[in-house]
């Protein structure tokens, strides 16, 4: 089967750097995406990794290792509005459809 | 311009009743996916669409949920004889292209089933 593992919970202080973990263990693999989802709220997309490697988009970074089956996204300077879901999803090839991880809940304190 | 929306944005049903929810995606997105979101969870892939084909359909839970995109425009999720575990999030998705591509979401009809 497919799983995805990202942790449920984490907590970062205001205008700090937290790092959200992904793992995944797919049939297929073709490109891992990163989605913010603030409560009652649609996902909105923040990046697509295909390749090895970071890439930055301002506060947000995301990696990617395909050989470790593994990504994270990186925030930097938290805000507030920060505080929200964030889904990792793993898009396994190009007909076939994207599985989303669980979400992990990030709380930010003032 | 416009995102994609959905109506309605909440829906409470009676276990049994049939119900129908709306997904208008962005104008010119080949693409539409709908999702189902239980509380806590990442969404869950029900269905998607290329303009009026319906590609991948092996999401759906049962045969009571069906899925529609007729002009290859507007889509509409049915759902006959709702049940208790049928109460989540659904949400609509479009896309430029297939799933590669990023996808835009509406903001959901959170159905509740009592």
């Amino acid at each position: 089967g497919q799983n995805i593992d990202q942790p449920t919970e984490m907590t970062a202080t205001e205008g700090a750097i937290v790092q959200i973990n992904c793992t995944y263990q797919t049939s297929g693999f073709n490109g891992l995406f990163w989605y913010q989802q603030h409560a009652g709220e649609a996902p909105t997309f923040l990046s697509y990794n295909v390749l090895d490697g970071l890439e930055e988009k301002g506060r947000f970074s995301s990696f990617l290792s395909r050989s470790k089956g593994y990504s994270y996204l990186l925030l930097k300077e938290l805000q507030m509005k920060d505080s929200a879901s964030y889904l990792c999803a793993v898009d396994m090839n190009r007909d076939d459809k994207i599985i989303f991880g669980k979400g992990t809940r990030l709380h930010i304190l003032p | 311009g416009a995102g994609v929306s959905q109506s309605p944005r909440y829906k409470v049903a009676k276990r049994g009743q049939d119900v129908a929810l709306r997904c208008d995606p962005i104008s010119g997105h080949v693409s539409l996916f709908w999702y189902q979101q239980a509380l806590g969870q990442g969404p869950e892939f029900l269905t998607y669409f290329q303009n009026e084909a319906q590609l991948d359909k092996s999401g759906l839970p049962s045969d009571r949920f069906f899925a529609e995109r007729p002009e290859g425009s507007v889509s509409t999720l049915k759902i006959q004889r709702t049940q208790q575990e049928d109460s989540a999030v659904y949400l609509c998705a479009s896309s430029l292209g297939t799933f590669s591509y990023e996808q835009y979401f509406g903001p959901g009809t959170r159905l509740t089933v009592t």
